[in-house]
C-alpha cells in the first residue's frame, strides 16, 4: 500500500514569508496529525484530524499556523509569517486504528 | 502526567557489536509501545509494536522487549550495521476514547566502522 505523502520535501524561506505543506495520508486513515520536529528533539503534535474535524490544536501557534482538511482527505499546513524558529522538519502522519505512519516530512529552513 | 524517557540520549558503537535503548514510561492508560528508526531528514519509520501482552517483538536484527509491570522497554539492535545510524524513538500511546502519542526524545546511534 501507499505510504503517507508530503510535499515539498524542502523549502528554504526568509522570515516573514508564508509557506504551505500538504499532505495525502494513506488511504481509508481516518486520523491525521501535523508534527513539528525541531533538531534533536522529538516530534510535536500541531494539529490532529479525525476525518475533517479537529481534534487536538491545543499546541498550534494560531497566531501564525493554520491547518485545514477539506474532504477529510488531504491537508495543508499553513505558516504566515514565518519566524527563524520556525525551521524545522514537519511530519504529518495518519493512523487508520492502532499506530501512526509517518510521510518523509518537510524541512524548513527560515533565513 | 504521561512521560516517555529515553536513554542514553546518544550512543556510539563499532559496526558488528550489539547495543540495547532504553525506554521508560508513565503513561496511562497504556495501549501500545512503538519503536522507530529515523533516518536524518527523514520521517520515522515503524520497527516494531507491542502491547500490554506482548512481552518481546522482533524485526531481523532489531528486539523489543516490554516489562509493563516495571513500565520499561528496551531495543537490542545485533551485529550492527553502518545503515543502523539514525535516532531510535520510543512512542507510547495512551487510549483516551482517541489514541495519544506520547514521543520519547529519541537515542541518536551512531556505528562506526
Amino acid at each position: 500500500e501507499a505510504g503517507v505523502a508530503q510535499s515539498p520535501r524542502y523549502k528554504i524561506i526568509e522570515k516573514r514569508q508564508s509557506v504551505a505543506f500538504w499532505c495525502n495520508p494513506i488511504s481509508g486513515h481516518a486520523t491525521l496529525y501535523w508534527y513539528q520536529q525541531i533538531l534533536g528533539q522529538g516530534p510535536k503534535l500541531l494539529i490532529q484530524f479525525q476525518n475533517n474535524g479537529v481534534v487536538d490544536d491545543s499546541q498550534l501557534p494560531k497566531d501564525r499556523f493554520s491547518a485545514e482538511r477539506l474532504k477529510g482527505v488531504d491537508s495543508t499546513l499553513k505558516i504566515q509569517p514565518a519566524k527563524l524558529e520556525d525551521s524545522a522538519v514537519y511530519l504529518c502522519a495518519s493512523s487508520g486504528g492502532v499506530g501512526q505512519f509517518f510521510g518523509p516530512g518537510t524541512r524548513l529552513t527560515v533565513l | 502526567k504521561n512521560q516517555v524517557e529515553q536513554s542514553p540520549q546518544s550512543l556510539i558503537i563499532l559496526e558488528g557489536k550489539n547495543c540495547t535503548l532504553q525506554c521508560n514510561y508513565t503513561v496511562s492508560p497504556f495501549s501500545n509501545l512503538r519503536w522507530y528508526k529515523q533516518d536524518t531528514g527523514r520521517g520515522p519509520v515503524s520497527l516494531t509494536i507491542m502491547t500490554f501482552s506482548e512481552n518481546t517483538k522482533s524485526n531481523g536484527r532489531y528486539t523489543a522487549t516490554l516489562d509493563a509491570d516495571t513500565k520499561q522497554s528496551s531495543l537490542h539492535i545485533t551485529a550492527s550495521q553502518l545503515s543502523d545510524s539514525a535516532s531510535y524513538i520510543c512512542v507510547v500511546s495512551a487510549d483516551v476514547g482517541t489514541y495519544k502519542y506520547i514521543f520519547g526524545t529519541g537515542t541518536r546511534l551512531k556505528v562506526l566502522a
